[in-house]
Order: structure tokens, then sequence, then C-alpha cells
């Protein structure tokens, strides 16, 4: 079945650091490819998407490029705000489903 | 915009009772899905559906029930609950799931449940 594996936390970085988060999928077909990202105490929203290969996603200063020879994902933020400490989820969409990577802590310090 | 709404946000169940988790959307959306999400597990999906009247089983079913009279509702039941169901649960909706530039899920606020 398809799944998502995405680099493990907890990842802390100071204030303008760059962060990248790995994600990677294995999925039958061409799947879409999402960033969500859940704030403390709140549900999920959509950070970025991308429905098809070498799209690139982009929202908040938040980047990732839809790379199938690879089968990767990647986010990349050049530089991070306290504000975006969060839980980063990796996930595609195949055949109805959405599937989640584990989930990736990131806490930005000042 | 209420958008997804999802109640309780807290619930404490004792072992072998069973409760319903209600979800509601207000956007018209066709399909709606349930997950649970599990410390270091990510979303797993229990249970979802395409349309009213239409569901299918996700990837943890067991011990879950759901049916979808209409549009708007999603109800989950917990049939007879288990401190492996301690968890917390989110209803998600989506305009579509087949058309590539309407597939955004939008979450609730998630229902914290711990059976004892």
């Amino acid at each position: 079945g398809d799944s998502v594996t995405q680099m493990e936390g907890p990842v802390t970085l100071s204030e303008e650091a760059f962060l990248t988060i790995n994600c990677t999928y294995t999925a039958t077909g061409y799947p879409s490819l999402f960033w969500y990202v859940q704030y403390p105490g709140e549900g999920l929203q959509l950070l970025l998407k991308a429905t098809k290969a070498d799209d690139k996603g982009s929202n908040k200063g938040f980047e990732a490029t839809y790379r199938k020879e690879t089968t990767s994902f990647h986010l990349e933020k050049g530089s991070v705000q306290v504000s975006d400490s969060a839980v980063y989820f990796c996930a595609l969409l195949n055949d109805y489903k959405l599937s989640f990577g584990a989930g990736t802590t990131v806490t930005v310090r000042a | 915009n209420a958008g997804v709404t999802q109640t309780p946000k807290f619930q404490v169940l004792k072992t072998g009772q069973s409760m319903t988790l209600q979800c509601a959307q207000d956007m018209n959306h066709e399909y709606m899905s349930w997950y649970r999400q599990d410390p270091g597990m990510g979303l797993r999906l229990i249970h979802y559906s395409v349309g009213a009247g239409i569901t299918d089983q996700g990837e943890v079913p067991n011990g879950y029930n759901v049916s979808r009279s209409t549009t708007e509702d999603f109800p989950l039941r917990l049939l007879s609950a288990a401190p492996s169901q301690t968890s917390v649960y989110f209803c998600a909706s989506s305009y579509s799931f087949t058309d590539r530039l309407n597939t955004e899920a939008f979450f609730g606020q998630g229902t914290r449940l711990t059976v004892v």
C-alpha cells in the first residue's frame, strides 16, 4: 500500500535558521502530495501542495518540489520564525485515500 | 464559516462503553473521513465516505462504525470502547478527491478520547 516516510524530530532551530524536513513516499500511480501543519491544540491545515511531477508548491515562505525520480517532497524554508513552531505532516493522496507521515515537531527559539 | 465541526472536544469513557463522535461540515463537500492521531504514528485513516450513503474502511477500522445519511454529517461510533482506542480523533472533509485542483482536506479541531 501507499506510505509516507518523513524525517523524525524533534527539530529545534534558532530564529532565521534554514529549515528542511525530508519526505519520501511509496505509491502506485500518480499521487498528489501535500504538507500539512498542526499548531498546538488545533487541527491540521494545508500548508502547500503539488499535483504532478516537477510541480513546486509554496506558501508563507515554505517550498516543496514534487520529485518523481526520487519519490520525494522535501519541505524547506529559508528563514524560520518563532511562529513556525508546529508539527509538520507530509501526505499523499491516491485512490480516495490521504496517507500521512508520522509528523515532525519543529521548535523555533528566539 | 463554521467549516468542520467536531463534538465533543474531550471525552472519558470506561472500557466497554459505547459512544458517538459527531462531525458536521457546511461546505457541501462530498468526501469525509475519520482519522486517529497517535504519538509517532501520524494520522491513520479509520473510515471514509465519498458521498451520502457510501462508506468504506480505511487502515484501522476495527472497533468503529460509520454511516453517512446526509452530505453534512459523518458520525463515528465506538461500539465497545477499549483502552487501545485512547487517541485524538480528527474528522476531515474535501470538495473532491478526483479533481486535483480541489483536493484540500479541511480538518476539525479534534476530539481527545481517553478510555479507562
